[in-house]
Parts: C-alpha cells; sequence; structure tokens
C-alpha cells in the first residue's frame, strides 16, 4: 500500500522569506499523481499545486513550485516570498494512476505552517 | 459555480444519537469522497462514490457508519449510535472521475458528548 510521510509537523518562516516543506512517499507504481493541498483556519481544503509522475519537469504556481525527485520519492513544496495569508495546514497527498477507479488520495498527515511579520 | 456544500457545520450530540452529515457535490462531478480528519489519525479515507456506486468502503470504521448516494447530487454520512471517539470534521469532496483534483466542502465538525 501506499504511504506518504510528513516527517515537519511544524514549519516558521518570515515574510518575504521562502520556506520548503517535505514529503516523502512510498509507491511501487511508476504512474501516479502528488498534490499539495492548503488547509487554512477556515478548514476548506484547496488545492496548490500537482505534478504528474510521468513529466519531469517541476510544476509551478505562481510563488508555489516542488521539487520533484521521482527515484528518491521525494515531492517537496516551496514557497518564495512568503505572505501572512499562507500560514495554514498543507498536507501532500498521493494519487493512484493504476485504476480507472481510483481518484481516491493518500494524505501525509500535515506541517503546519507559521508566516511572522 | 458552487462549490461542494455540506451541512452541517458544526453539529453537537450526545453519545448514543444519530447523526447525519449531508453533502451535495459540484454538478457534473461523478466521483464524491468522504474524507475524517482528526488530530490522531489525519484525514482518513471513510468511503468513495462512482457514478452514485459505492467502490471503496474499507476505511468505514464500523458498521455504526453508513454512507448513502441516492443520486448525483446527494450523499449522505450517518453514524447510529454515535461515540465520543467519533469527534471529528468530516469532509465530503468531489471531482469528475480520473481528473485527478478533489474539491473539498468546508467540512462538518462532530463533537459528540
Amino acid at each position: 500500500a501506499q504511504t506518504v510521510t510528513q516527517s515537519q509537523p511544524e514549519m516558521s518562516v518570515q515574510e518575504a522569506e521562502t520556506v520548503t516543506l517535505s514529503c516523502t512517499y512510498d509507491t511501487s507504481e511508476s504512474d501516479y499523481y502528488l498534490f499539495w493541498y492548503k488547509q487554512p483556519p477556515s478548514r476548506q481544503m484547496i488545492l496548490v499545486i500537482r505534478q504528474e509522475a510521468y513529466k519531469q519537469q517541476n510544476a509551478t504556481e505562481n510563488r508555489f513550485s516542488v521539487n520533484f525527485q521521482k527515484a528518491a520519492k521525494s515531492f517537496s513544496l516551496k514557497i518564495s516570498d512568503s505572505q501572512l495569508g499562507d500560514a495554514a495546514m498543507y498536507f501532500c497527498a498521493y494519487r493512484s494512476e493504476g485504476s480507472y477507479n481510483t481518484d481516491k488520495l493518500i494524505f501525509g498527515t500535515g506541517t503546519r505552517l507559521q508566516v511572522f511579520p | 459555480d458552487a462549490g461542494v456544500i455540506q451541512s452541517p457545520r458544526h453539529e453537537v450530540t450526545e453519545m448514543g444519537q444519530e447523526v447525519t452529515l449531508r453533502c451535495k457535490p459540484i454538478s457534473g462531478h461523478n466521483s464524491l469522497f468522504w474524507y475524517r480528519q482528526t488530530m490522531m489519525r489525519g484525514l482518513e479515507l471513510l468511503i468513495y462514490f462512482n457514478n452514485n456506486v459505492p467502490i471503496d468502503d474499507s476505511g468505514m470504521p464500523e458498521d455504526r457508519f453508513s454512507a448513502k448516494m441516492p443520486n448525483a447530487s446527494f450523499s449522505t454520512l450517518k453514524i447510529q449510535p454515535s461515540e465520543p471517539r467519533d469527534s471529528a470534521v468530516y469532509f465530503c469532496a468531489s471531482s469528475k472521475l480520473r481528473t485527478g483534483e478533489l474539491f473539498f466542502g468546508e467540512g462538518s465538525r462532530l463533537t459528540v458528548l
């Protein structure tokens, strides 16, 4: 079974600085998707960025980018120019591509990011 | 377009009572997921449906939990009887099958006293 591990329960960053959140996963599959979701205090889960395993290029969405290392099974999220609104729980998630029935996500335990002014 | 709508946002009940959580997925989405979030266990997938059919309910903790999806626009998660350890935030999410992106509702916070 696939597992997702986030080894940093909490991280903090100064406003305008850069922070990297770590995620590793375990799978025997070659095709899959990886995601970062953000959960602000409002509780709603919001998709930040996604990466298809077959793509070598790292995904980027504005200030958010990933470092996808397929061989190492590592998928870190880099937030540049951090803003106060980035403060939230961040969840790394895995989705198998192996079955047409499978859109379900397996989540890591999350990293709480604090942003200081 | 409205997002995933869940009700109630908050529910406080006493042990032994029946609890029903409701979810309206995004129109046009054909997959629906129920997740539970607790401090101890994080986000756990309870059950998911494709085209209103339950595909995988292996995450449902026990027989006290049941979920239905009578049509494409409505799903319920029922707990009967409820216990204090069921206290959690329950999320509903929907997606267009195989697009890979789940859209979450705002969650229902359940407290069982």
